[in-house]
């Protein structure tokens, strides 16, 4: 099975530019999360969506954005861009255990973002 | 909410050496805790994983130890080889109805042959 695919691997952009960021979960997978990476902050969840909705939330900006298709294909928007934009953005999918309950999360290459 | 600590933050060890990473969390109710390994330029790849209802987990020279009155886990790899060399992070779920992690700040693992 191919694993979990994040284009583009690499972005840059300028301060105010808005950016859209795509990943494809393994097949077969409904759940799909995303991640900030910098070295400061580490690893912080950003959202995550299932049938295409958006089931939890973390701690940013409404600047940040996301959306699910019926093929379980997801993307992310970060509109106004800061210079603390600057990241490694991570897209991990799930299975989705029957029933509910945590499975495990499989993360792709990321996209990095720089701002300038 | 949930916070997880790890320690220690950097280690250096010989090969075939062990090595030992611990985390520590602080929501009772979180119940999956995986390990990831991540190398310069790639993404986290999931190395092994434990739930609530298990206190150990073994799987070739790596294995995963689960204390959860004291609610902390630990990594531990046998005979250590360069390619262990990476950074590592310990996570744990947070949310019963979604794939929702906090994770650790990162462990920097280095094997000196």
């Amino acid at each position: 099975k191919a694993g979990v695919t994040q284009t583009p691997r690499y972005l840059i952009k300028t301060r105010g530019q808005q950016v859209t960021l795509s990943c494809s979960p393994i097949s077969g997978h409904r759940s799909v999360s995303w991640y900030q990476q910098t070295p400061g902050q580490g690893l912080q969840f950003l959202f995550e969506y299932f049938s295409e909705t958006q089931r939890n939330k973390g701690n940013f900006p409404g600047r940040f954005s996301g959306r699910q298709f019926s093929n379980s294909r997801s993307e992310m928007n970060v509109s106004t861009l800061e210079l603390g934009d600057s990241a490694l953005y991570l897209c991990a999918s799930s299975l989705e255990v029957a029933g509910g309950g945590t499975d495990t999360q499989y993360f792709g290459p990321g996209t990095r973002l720089t701002v300038l | 909410g949930e916070n997880v600590e790890q320690h220690p933050s950097t280690l250096s060890v010989q090969e075939g050496d062990s090595a030992v990473i611990k985390c520590t969390y602080s929501d009772s109710a979180s119940n999956y805790f995986p390990w990831y390994k991540q190398e310069l330029g790639k993404g986290p790849q999931l190395i092994i994983d434990i739930r609530s209802n298990v206190g150990e987990k073994k799987d070739q020279r790596i294995a995963v130890t689960l204390n959860k009155t004291a609610k902390h886990f630990s990594l531990h790899i046998t005979e250590t080889q360069p390619e262990d060399s990476a950074v590592y992070f310990c996570a744990a779920s947070i949310t019963p109805d979604g794939q929702n992690f906090v994770f650790g700040p990162g462990t920097r693992l280095s094997v000196l042959p």
